[in-house]
């Protein structure tokens, strides 16, 4: 993989349901893997910023891990909530240079 | 904390005109900042990364002389659409991490401008 994907495009999800989506990216020259959460009208705000393989992070209902080796991450968001309706963004960044490199992103609908 | 600020979140000039945008750190200091730009339906692709005090470096295929960048202080960055025509149309949006921090640590965006080239 030379790009970082993000599958599905969108999803609508039952509210009080759980869900999750991957972001596949590059595995070698692996530095980090960032995860941000971008409501409408609003800017993009950072989940978590994800370097080890194995790593899993934690922020509230929502969560992560990470794979390095095969260079994928999952997001789960658990009990989802209106208020969790937003595209979720990846972007990966690799050893060297200062880019992240960002994939098309999850659009999340939670229906009441 | 660490807020960014963009301005202006949305303009519309005519082809031939020129439109800036500046990108503010409110609360903390950035030596880089990052411009990104999307068109409907795809991600976020790098333009640029803006270093305090010294030229930009483009990404490939961004014509450093369409897009000026210009970072003359620590909090802040402005992006020059020079000469736009209608297929510049898009939403361009900023980033910046705190201080100097390390690829680790996460980008703090602006809210965006959608630029409407007529």
């Amino acid at each position: 993989i030379l790009n970082v994907e993000q599958s599905p495009q969108s999803l609508h999800v039952q509210e009080g349901d759980s869900t999750n989506f991957t972001c596949s990216f590059p595995s070698s020259n692996f530095y980090a893997l960032h995860w941000y959460r971008w409501e409408t009208a609003k800017s993009p705000e950072a989940l978590f910023v994800m370097t080890l393989n194995g790593d899993e992070k934690k922020k509230g209902r929502i969560s992560a891990t990470l794979n390095t080796k095969e260079g994928y991450s999952y997001l789960y968001i658990k009990g989802s909530q209106p208020e969790d309706s937003a595209t979720y963004l990846c972007a990966s960044h690799r050893v060297a240079g200062n880019k992240l490199t960002f994939g098309g992103g999850t659009r999340v609908l939670v229906k009441p | 904390g660490a807020v960014v600020s963009q301005h202006p979140s949305r303009v519309i000039c005519k082809s031939g005109t020129s439109v800036k945008i500046e990108c503010r750190s409110l609360d903390f200091q950035a030596t880089t900042m990052f411009w990104y730009r999307q068109f409907p339906k795809q991600s976020l692709m790098l333009m640029a990364t803006s270093n305090e005090g010294s030229k930009a470096t483009y990404e490939q295929g961004v014509e450093k002389d369409k897009f000026l960048i210009n970072h003359a202080s620590l909090t802040l960055s402005t992006l020059t659409v020079t000469s736009a025509h209608p297929e510049d149309s898009s939403f361009y949006i900023c980033s910046a991490r705190v201080g100097q921090g390390a690829s680790n640590s996460p980008l703090h965006f602006g809210n965006g401008t959608r630029l409407t080239v007529t």
